[in-house]
């Protein structure tokens, strides 16, 4: 089966703290990972992909295979990245499974 | 253009009424996808097009969902004889095919759906 877990509904660090927002997926082939961030009254949005090996606003997120895991991560939070997190995996079709997310609050 | 666009934002229905949503995806993505989001929830798949072609449906679209894109450009998802597990958000997205670049997803701003 495919599934994507995200076990923190609500992750509260204070600014400056460093920042880790789990992903644990299922899938047997080899997927495609995403993180999608949707700021408050915004709607969703991709921040980043696996293959892009990015880092974007200071986020990067590196896919563990052994583990398959895909956790996101920044060293030093910031008040604008209080928004809900996204997991996302694509397999063989192009519809996107998603985690059931997790709240980001950073406090002042 | 400014993105994918829904309409309308919101809707209030009775239970047992219809309701139909549109979709105008970015104007030059040939895929779109309608996905489900109900509180404390993921966005959950219901189906996509690739122009006019539906080419995979969840099993979570009961036969009283329908959603076509006639024309390849707009979509229209329908529900009918709604009941009050229906009310949820309703997104939809939309991605330029060809290549691993053109799968990111575009999202639409959502519609509301309130079943009384």
């Amino acid at each position: 089966a495919q599934r994507v877990t995200q076990p923190e509904k609500l992750l509260s660090v204070f600014k400056g703290a460093p920042v880790e927002l789990k992903c644990n997926y299922s899938y047997s082939g080899s997927p495609e990972l995403f993180w999608y961030v949707q700021y408050s009254r915004q709607r969703l949005q991709l921040l980043l992909r696996h293959i892009s090996r990015e880092s974007i606003k200071g986020f990067t997120a590196d896919l563990n295979k052994g583990e398959t895991s895909f956790h996101l991560k920044k060293p030093f939070a910031q008040e604008e990245d209080s928004a809900m997190y996204y997991c996302a995996l694509r397999g063989s079709s192009y519809k996107l499974i998603f985690g059931s997310g997790t709240r980001l609050l950073v406090r002042p | 253009d400014t993105g994918v666009s829904q309409n309308p934002r919101h809707k209030i229905t009775k239970r047992g009424q219809n309701v139909t949503f549109r979709c105008d995806p970015i104007s030059e993505h040939n895929r779109l996808y309608w996905y489900r989001q109900t509180l404390g929830q993921g966005p959950e798949f219901l189906t996509y097009f690739q122009n006019e072609a539906q080419l995979e449906k969840s099993r979570l679209l009961s036969d009283r969902f329908s959603a076509e894109r006639p024309k390849g450009s707009f979509s229209t998802l329908e529900i009918q004889r709604t009941e009050q597990g229906d009310s949820a958000m309703y997104l939809c997205a939309s991605s330029l095919g060809g290549g691993t670049g053109g799968n990111e997803q575009f999202f639409g701003p959502g519609t509301r759906l309130t079943v009384l």
